[in-house]
Order: C-alpha cells, then structure tokens, then sequence
C-alpha cells in the first residue's frame, strides 16, 4: 500500500471556484502533512504544511487534516487563472527516519 | 546562497551507457532525497540520505546508487541506462518538521 494517495486528475474549473483537493495516507503515525505546488517545467514548491489534525488557513488557500479517517485536503477559495499547475500532497515519516514521500499529483487549470 | 545546484540539466544517454546526476547544497540541510518524475505524474523517491555517510533505498532505487560522502553532495549513479529510466530528476533538501523542502531545477534525462 502506497504511504501517500492522491485523487487522479486533471481538474478543469472556472475562475472563481472552489477546488477541493484531496489525499489519502496510510500509516495513522504520520503526522506531518505538506502541500506542494509544481508549475510545467519547474520543480515543486511549499504551499502549506499542516501538523497533527485541524485546519489551517493562508490566504485563498485552507488545508485540512483529518486524522480519523487519514484524509487530507486542500481548498482553493475565489480560484484564479494563476493557481493552474499540479498539486502534490506529501507526507513525512518522523523519528529518525525522514522519509519525504509524495502524492501522484492534481493537474488543476482554471480558465478565465 | 544557490540553495539546490543540479547538473546536468538535460542529457541523452545512449542504452547502456553510464552517468552521475550531481546534486550540491549550500544550505547545510542534513536531509537529501532523489526523485524522478514522468510525465503526468508525481514524485517517486529513488534514494534519500539523513545525512553524511547514510543513505536509504526509497520507492524505486533499482538502477540506480547514491553516494554521500560530505553534507553538501549526494550524487546519483546510473550504471546501465534503459528506456525506462527517461524522466525528469529532482534533487531535494529538508532541515526537518515545519520548514520547507528546496528542490533543485531538475535534470531531464532522456535514454535512447
């Protein structure tokens, strides 16, 4: 079993929408969870980082944590022409062992 | 301050041939990861490393050998390149929890 699944796309919405992006983990002892964004050609960049459960919130952008069910997500609010790139979920395996393992990634394109 | 040097940026290889993907960091982060990308998809772990002198095989290490002698070089060896090694390769650096993972630009590798 993969330690990170994503939601296949690609993901096609107008301005202005909500994007809902989703990812599934394995292990319950995962507890440190990022969101990357790649651009074509370009490597991944951080978006967020979330640790344990919750919510958190920057901007436009929330990520969620749902431990209970080893769900996490990431919304978009007002999405714009610009957010169009891959998201990539990823987890980390902590103690000693940093293991970075990531998602398939969501091609998302917003069009104006 | 280059954070994530990588090079070559683009090489093809012929089957069978040999060659090392050079990976340096100024940043004097402990944690070094390789990953190749194909197209449409994510981030495989090839190989990471902790830190000087210890190294680990990830997701898909068959073909390949790392090395990490010092802090700042993790170079990745390709012995007898195939078809299937074609990808984009991504070198990656990580302090640790709540900081952000640097990739480098990437190496697009093509094998015919």
């Amino acid at each position: 079993q993969k330690e990170v699944e994503q939601d296949p796309g690609p993901l096609s919405v107008p301005e202005g929408a909500i994007v809902s992006l989703n990812c599934t983990y394995s292990n319950s002892a995962f507890q440190y969870f990022m969101w990357y964004r790649q651009y074509s050609r370009k490597g991944p960049e951080l978006l967020m980082y979330t640790y344990s459960s919750g919510n958190k919130e920057d901007g436009r952008f929330t990520a969620q944590v749902d431990k209970s069910s080893k769900y996490i997500s990431l919304f978009i609010r007002d999405s714009q022409p610009s957010d169009s790139a891959t998201y990539l979920c990823a987890t980390l395996s902590g103690g000693s062992n940093y293991k970075l393992t990531f998602g398939k990634g969501t091609l998302l394109t917003v069009n104006p | 301050n280059a954070g994530v040097t990588q090079t070559p940026k683009f090489r093809i290889l012929k089957i069978g041939q040999s060659m090392t993907l050079q990976c340096t960091q100024d940043m004097n982060h402990n944690y070094m990861y390789w990953y190749r990308q194909d197209p449409g998809m994510g981030l495989k772990l090839i190989y990471y490393s902790v830190g000087a002198g210890i190294t680990d095989k990830g997701e898909v290490p068959n073909g390949y050998n790392v090395s990490r002698s010092t802090t700042e070089d993790f170079p990745l060896r390709l012995e007898l390149a195939a078809p299937s090694q074609t990808s984009v390769y991504f070198c990656a650096i990580y302090r640790g929890m709540n900081t952000e993972a640097f990739f480098g630009q990437g190496t697009r590798l093509t094998v015919v």
